[in-house]
C-alpha cells in the first residue's frame, strides 16, 4: 500500500544519544506532521510542514528536539542526547491539502530512553 | 486554553449492545473536528471528518454528530472487532493545521 511508513519502528538508546527517526509521507502530501504519544494518552502536536517549510514548531518541549524536509517529501526528527522523559511513540501524519483536511497517520516509532 | 476531553476513559459492552462516546471541545474557533481508531502497536486511523454543527457522517456501525460544544460516536451493535481506542482531534483557527487530540476512549467489546 501507499500509506506513511516510518523507520525504524522500534528504537533503544541510551540516555544522551542521539537519535533520528525517519518518515516517508504518502506521495504529494503537502503537508506533514510530527505528533508525540505517551502510553495511554493522545498524540500531542510536536511540528508541521508545508512542503520543505517548517511553518509550525511550537511543540518541539526543548532545543534537543530538530525537524527537517530538505526536499518537500521524506522528514526525519531528531533527538538530542536523549533523556528519559524522550521515552514515547512518535508518530509522523499527512495530508494533502494545505488547508484543514484530515492527516493520515504512519504506524509510529516507539523510542525507549534506557 | 484550546481543550478536549474524552468520555469516558474506558467502556467495555457486550456484543450488539449499542453506546456513545463523547468528546468535548473548548475551542476559540473549530475548523475541524476528527475522528480516529487506534489499534495497540499501530497509528490512528482515519474515520469521520465534521465541519460544522448539526453535521452527521456514517460508516458502518458507526456514526458522527457534532453540536457547537461536542460531538458523539455512536457505536450501534458493536463487534468484538470493532474493540480499539477511538480518538477524537480538533483543528481550531488559532491553532494553524495542527489537530488537539484528546486522551481517548479505550473500548472492549466482548462476544
Amino acid at each position: 500500500g501507499a500509506g506513511v511508513s516510518q523507520s525504524p519502528r522500534y528504537k533503544v538508546a541510551k540516555r544522551g544519544q542521539d537519535v533520528a527517526l525517519r518518515c516517508d509521507p504518502i506521495s504529494g502530501h503537502v503537508s506533514l506532521f510530527w505528533y508525540q504519544q505517551a502510553l495511554g494518552q493522545g498524540p500531542e502536536f510536536l511540528t508541521y510542514f508545508q512542503n520543505e517549510a517548517q511553518l509550525d514548531k511550537s511543540g518541539l518541549p526543548s532545543d534537543r528536539f530538530f525537524a527537517e524536509r530538505p526536499e518537500g517529501s521524506v522528514s526525519t526528527l531528531k533527538i538530542q542526547r536523549t533523556q528519559q522523559e524522550d521515552s514515547a511513540v512518535y508518530l509522523c501524519a499527512s495530508s494533502l491539502a494545505v488547508l484543514v483536511a484530515e492527516q493520515f497517520f504512519g504506524p509510529g516509532t516507539r523510542l525507549t530512553v534506557l | 486554553e484550546d481543550q478536549v476531553t474524552q468520555s469516558p476513559e474506558a467502556l467495555r459492552l457486550q456484543e450488539g449492545e449499542s453506546s456513545s462516546l463523547n468528546c468535548s471541545y473548548t475551542v476559540s474557533g473549530l475548523r475541524g473536528l476528527f475522528w480516529y481508531r487506534q489499534d495497540p502497536g499501530k497509528g490512528p486511523e482515519f474515520l469521520f471528518t465534521l465541519y460544522s454543527a448539526g453535521e452527521e457522517k456514517e460508516k458502518e456501525r458507526l456514526k458522527a454528530t457534532l453540536t457547537k460544544k461536542e460531538s458523539f460516536l455512536h457505536i450501534t451493535a458493536p463487534k468484538p472487532e470493532d474493540s480499539a481506542t477511538y480518538l477524537c482531534a480538533v483543528a481550531f483557527f488559532q491553532g494553524a493545521q495542527k489537530l488537539v487530540f484528546g486522551q481517548g476512549t479505550r473500548l472492549t467489546i466482548n462476544p
